[in-house]
């Protein structure tokens, strides 16, 4: 597609529910990027694929977070058994190379009640 | 570990007000540092990279510079529709590593 596209646009889950976000990349582009941006804050790292390899999970704040890319096409981020400080906007950018500027879809707004 | 620190925080200018956000950072070598713009509700969206000393890149009303400690963008008589965030982002050269950014600048211009 013409952007990066990222599905639901919001969602609310219920403490301790499990949840998945979904980002579609640009066609062609290579490396894929997980970021976290609690509110009034920059985008904190989450995970790097190139391709299908998860190249760089180390930004993952537990192991209650899970990403994949099992085509090298497509990601999903699962959060399980959610917790109130998983509340954030989650961004997906994708980039043709490991350099130069990322494109960002317009994010998942989770909200953990 | 890399640093990215933006100032102000928030600023508010009158339209056609001239102005400069700074973004201070820290890395272990710069393969490059970029600006973005964000709206509210939306995603960043890429404004420049400059990859070394002395560089320079316009578009529009905005340029950025960038020296050995920092980068400027300088936004010249602003416009209402300029007000946004505006995020720097740092990148270490070595291997795929990801971009660094900053807590951003929350821009308002008033009409």
């Amino acid at each position: 597609g013409a952007g990066v596209s990222q599905s639901p646009r919001y969602k609310v889950a219920k403490r301790g529910q499990d949840v998945a976000l979904r980002c579609d990349p640009i066609s062609g582009h290579v490396s894929l990027f997980w970021y976290q941006q609690a509110l009034g804050q920059g985008p904190e790292f989450l995970t790097y694929f190139q391709n299908e390899a998860q190249l760089d999970k180390s930004g993952l704040p537990s192991d209650r977070f899970f990403a994949e890319r099992p085509e090298g096409s497509v990601s999903t981020l699962k959060i399980q058994r959610t917790q109130q400080e998983d509340s954030a906007v989650y961004l997906c950018a994708s980039t043709i190379q490991t350099s130069g500027g990322y494109t960002f879809g317009s994010g998942t707004r989770l909200t953990v009640v | 570990e890399d640093q990215v620190t933006q100032s102000p925080e928030a600023l508010r200018l009158q339209e056609g007000e001239s102005s400069s956000l700074n973004c201070s950072y820290t890395v272990s070598g710069l393969r490059g540092l970029f600006w973005y713009r964000q709206d509210p509700g939306k995603g960043p969206e890429f404004l420049f990279t400059l990859y070394s000393a002395g560089e320079e890149k316009e578009k529009e009303r905005l340029k950025a510079t960038l020296t050995k400690k920092e980068s400027f963008l300088h936004i010249t008589a602003p416009k209402p529709e300029d007000s946004a965030t505006y995020l720097c982002a740092v990148q270490a050269p070595s291997g795929n590593t990801p971009l660094v950014f900053g807590k951003g600048t929350r821009l308002s211009v008033i009409a």
